[in-house]
């Protein structure tokens, strides 16, 4: 079954520099999260979209904004970078939102690295 | 306020041992959990997910895990534990109704052979 595609797996930046990593759901989702997961940590919710539009904010720092397009993919972009930005950062998808959202199912990550 | 209480960051079992990792909840709601997990280098994998209903919830690859509402517990267990269950596990709890997942601080499960 088709699972949820994040790219890059893998990503080297300059501290100031600027990112953008992008998911693609799982067909017919049309849900979708992002959690940061800092070493050792546990993930945190970041932002979701539903249909498009934003549907929550956890603790997204300002440098960092994110959208969802019309085929449902969604972009996070980071601006300036900083070294504690460095995390695994998880898109998930899920069908529905609210009481009628199904079970999110997370893609493998993407590795950032700051340096 | 959501939150899951995950005891032991490390638990270590030799293969073939009963498997139990300890997550405990608090929600001013119904709540809808879960138990993910994670080998190294790689994503978030759903094990299993309670919602309502049946409070014995199986998952995959042997695991189970029983809603407990009088003592706020959602633990997950295996019966035999196998070298390739060494890895770490989280288990979460939607959020209010925002439904966006509240993860425990995850339990590194070793596996002796």
């Amino acid at each position: 079954a088709a699972g949820v595609i994040q790219s890059p797996r893998h990503l080297i930046k300059e501290k100031r520099e600027t990112a953008t990593l992008k998911c693609y759901p799982i067909p017919r989702h049309d849900t979708v999260y992002w959690y940061q997961q800092g070493p050792g940590q546990d993930p945190q919710f970041l932002i979701s979209f539903y249909e498009k539009m934003q549907s929550d904010k956890g603790s997204i720092p300002d440098r960092f904004s994110a959208q969802q397009f019309s085929d449902y993919h969604s972009e996070l972009n980071m601006s300036s970078l900083e070294l504690g930005d460095s995390a695994l950062y998880f898109c998930a998808s899920s069908l529905g939102a609210g009481e009628n959202q199904e079970t999110q199912y997370f893609g493998p990550g993407t590795r950032l690295l700051v340096l | 306020a959501q939150s899951v209480t995950q005891l032991g960051s490390h638990v270590s079992v030799s293969e073939g041992a009963l498997v139990l990792l300890r997550c405990n909840y608090s929600s001013s709601v119904p709540p809808y959990l879960f138990w993910y997990v994670q080998y190294p280098n790689q994503g978030l994998q759903l094990l299993l997910k309670y919602t309502t209903g049946a409070t014995l919830v199986k998952g995959i690859n042997g695991f189970e895990a029983e809603f407990k509402k009088s003592e706020t517990s959602f633990h997950l267990t295996k019966p035999s534990a196998h070298m390739s269950d060494a890895a770490e596990y989280f288990c979460a709890v939607y959020k209010d109704s925002s439904y966006k997942l509240i993860f425990g601080s995850g339990t590194r499960l070793l596996v002796r052979p």
